[in-house]
């Protein structure tokens, strides 16, 4: 079946400026997890949505971060005011269940996004 | 806090033969499972193998089998009969019981040679 896709795979954008990135889970999931993979830092955890209940946004590193999950599946990830250290890799993963450590989270390709 | 060590930061291997990569963890909890990924150049992170920390056997997936020590909080994943499409980076990471995130390594880059 289909897997996690995301969009766009690239997004280069100016200094200041917002970008969405858009997150279409695994159908069936439950559980969406958004990751961030840059040179300096690997793979850091930003948020995860488990069915209706609150996201856990503990991960976001600055309140120019926001992301929704619209429906229980799509999921976008917003960046306000874009900065260089925003440029990086966002990758997006979906889960069956999203709470047993055995629940097995399947990744996207990602979005590339630079920023100028 | 959790913490994942991968302390090769490059690997080569011949092709056709085996290579382990090395993955040491850190955890007060005794529930928790613990992931190996691959991410080839074209960025896609790819699962790989899974084991348990209950998990009295070592986990195996075709070529990939987990080397599981508890006792020393090490997860190392073995990769017999290399073949040139292995080349890429793997990760390591872990899950604690209902956590939600992953916690990854830095990776280890692995090159194939023919």
């Amino acid at each position: 079946g289909a897997g996690v896709s995301q969009s766009p795979s690239n997004k280069v954008t100016e200094k200041g400026k917002d970008v969405e990135l858009r997150c279409d889970p695994i159908s069936g999931h439950t559980a969406l997890y958004w990751y961030r993979q840059s040179l300096g830092q690997g793979l850091e955890f930003l948020i995860y949505f488990q069915g209706n209940s609150a996201p856990d946004k503990s991960g976001l590193p600055s309140d120019r971060f926001s992301a929704e999950r619209t429906g229980g599946s799509v999921s976008t990830l917003t960046i306000q005011r874009t900065q260089q250290e925003d440029s990086a890799v966002y990758l997006c993963a979906s889960s069956p269940a999203g709470g047993p450590r055995t629940d097995t989270q399947y990744f996207g390709p990602g979005t590339r996004l630079t920023v100028l | 806090a959790q913490k994942i060590t991968q302390t090769q930061p490059g690997m080569f291997v011949q092709e056709k033969e085996a290579v382990t990569l090395d993955c040491t963890y850190d955890t007060s909890d005794q529930s928790y499972g613990l992931f190996w990924y691959k991410q080839p150049s074209s960025g896609e992170m790819i699962f790989l193998i899974y084991q348990g920390s209950y998990d009295e056997q070592n986990a195996t997936e075709g070529r990939y089998s987990l080397n599981f020590q508890k006792a020393r909080k090490s997860a190392n994943l073995v990769i017999s009969a290399s073949q040139l499409g292995d080349s890429a980076m793997y990760f390591c990471a872990m899950r604690m019981e209902y956590g939600n995130k992953l916690v990854f390594g830095a990776g280890t880059i692995l090159r194939v040679k023919s």
